[in-house]
């Protein structure tokens, strides 16, 4: 089946630090990837996304990079802020089939100090 | 902006009562969801409805129903509320043709006790 696997959290970080939140999906096929942001007391927002290899979503400062090779897709950003301080979630959409199925990592808390 | 909104943030029940969570959406999305968030499971997929009256099961739907009288509104229904239904649930709204790229209400924190 599908699966999508995000780093342990909680993680901490100071202001203009390097972030990675690492992800790893099992899907058969070509699916589409997908980082979702929850900012602290709100519903869930699209933050990037791609829909083929090597394809990169980018989107305020963070990227992922659709890596087939690896099943990755991985989310950086150069320099956090602590308005960056929510919870991240990695999705799929499998390739082919019905256009709205999300399969969703558990998540992965950052705080970032100033 | 789309906006999603639910009624209520937080909600206290007893075992056994029946319990309606709604959703309204303001932007004529077809696609209407609902999800139900635990901490280590992440999200999954309760209901999900692509057009009035129409509705689909998800993940997990058994002890819920559903009902979608109008476009915009999208209900959640507990037959009989039970304590492993205390859980954040979350509504979403997207459209027909871009399923997956779903906006979220605020969520309601619904305790059964």
């Amino acid at each position: 089946g599908n699966s999508v696997t995000q780093m342990e959290g909680p993680v901490t970080l100071s202001e203009e630090a390097f972030l990675t939140i690492n992800c790893t999906y099992t899907a058969t096929g070509y699916p589409s990837l997908f980082w979702y942001v929850q900012y602290p007391g709100e519903g869930l927002q699209l933050l990037l996304k791609a829909t083929k290899a090597d394809d990169k979503g980018s989107n305020k400062g963070f990227e992922a990079t659709y890596r087939k090779e690896t099943t990755s897709f991985h989310l950086e950003k150069g320099s956090v802020q602590v308005s960056d301080s929510a919870v991240y979630f990695c999705a799929l959409r499998p390739g082919g089939g019905s256009n709205y199925k999300l399969t969703f990592g558990k998540g992965t808390l950052l705080t970032v100090n100033p | 902006d789309v906006k999603v909104t639910q009624s209520s943030r937080y909600l206290v029940k007893r075992t056994g009562e029946k319990v309606f969570l709604e959703c309204v959406q303001d932007m004529d999305h077809e696609n209407m969801f609902w999800y139900r968030q635990d901490p280590g499971l992440g999200l999954r997929l309760i209901y999900f409805s692509y057009d009035v009256k129409m509705k689909e099961k998800g993940d997990i739907p058994e002890g819920y129903s559903v009902s979608r009288e109008k476009k915009e509104r999208f209900s959640l229904i507990l037959e009989s509320a039970s304590t492993n239904q205390t859980s954040m649930y979350l509504c979403a709204s997207s459209l027909l043709s871009k399923g997956s790229e779903q906006y979220f209400g605020p969520g309601t924190r619904l305790t059964v006790t």
